[in-house]
């Protein structure tokens, strides 16, 4: 097992321009979830799958942003029409039902210029 | 609303000195807590977790400890290396929340 995967490790965009990002989990995790993290900040929720079921979405997840969990494998979050304070680090994390502990990726680093 | 506070915000020692990391969190109801590790511009690295019926965990020069009632947690280091060098992160889990919330961290610099 490698763990959590995350690709692209670093993206740079146009504002205004759509992008989408892939999480892989580790294989038998059930429970997946995102994050974003700006520069001195630890991160901060942004939403939760178990197996293909967004359970939970918080309010930083405005219309512009999208994720989808198809089959409860990978994932993906798409940000609609970026915006400069969309620039953050955006991580993947997953976990098991029998044992919470969180496992996190890499992580995304986007720039919005 | 759960809030975690990690201070101090940074921190230097010399190699081979034993520290500790402070993390409080103002609602005492939480699931779990866990300590990571985090390199400049990488992921968050799992380094210990704790359930809310735990006092302390440990792994290899880590012990982390617990005290639910009073909102508190540490993370002590021993015999610090260089390598050591990284920001470290505490997180709690609400009773039937599956989101973690996260202090600002501690960034720990080790001194050759």
């Amino acid at each position: 097992d490698t763990g959590v995967s995350q690709d692209p490790r670093h993206k740079i965009t146009k504002r205004g321009q759509n992008v989408t990002f892939r999480c892989d989990p580790i294989s038998e995790h059930n429970r997946l979830y995102w994050y974003r993290q700006t520069l001195g900040q630890g991160p901060e929720f942004l939403t939760y799958f178990q197996n293909e079921a967004q359970l939970e979405k918080s309010r930083l997840l405005s219309d512009r942003f999208s994720a989808e969990r198809p089959k409860g494998s990978f994932s993906t979050l798409e940000i609609q029409r970026t915006e400069q304070g969309d620039s953050a680090m955006y991580l993947c994390a997953s976990s098991s039902e029998q044992n919470t502990e969180a496992f996190f990726g890499q992580g995304t680093r986007l720039t919005v210029v | 609303k759960q809030e975690v506070t990690q201070i101090p915000a940074a921190l230097s020692v010399p190699e081979g000195e034993n520290l500790v990391l402070n993390c409080s969190f103002t609602d005492s109801a939480i699931y779990n807590l866990q300590w990571f590790r985090q390199d400049p511009g990488k992921g968050l690295t799992s380094l210990l977790l704790i359930q809310s019926s735990q006092r302390e965990q440990t792994s290899g020069r880590l012990n982390a400890s617990l005290d639910k009632s009073s909102g508190r947690s540490t993370l002590y280091i021993a015999a610090s290396q260089p390598g050591d060098s990284a920001t470290y992160l505490c997180a709690v889990r609400g009773f039937g929340n599956e989101k973690l919330t996260f202090g600002t961290g501690t960034r720990l610099t080790i001194i050759p």
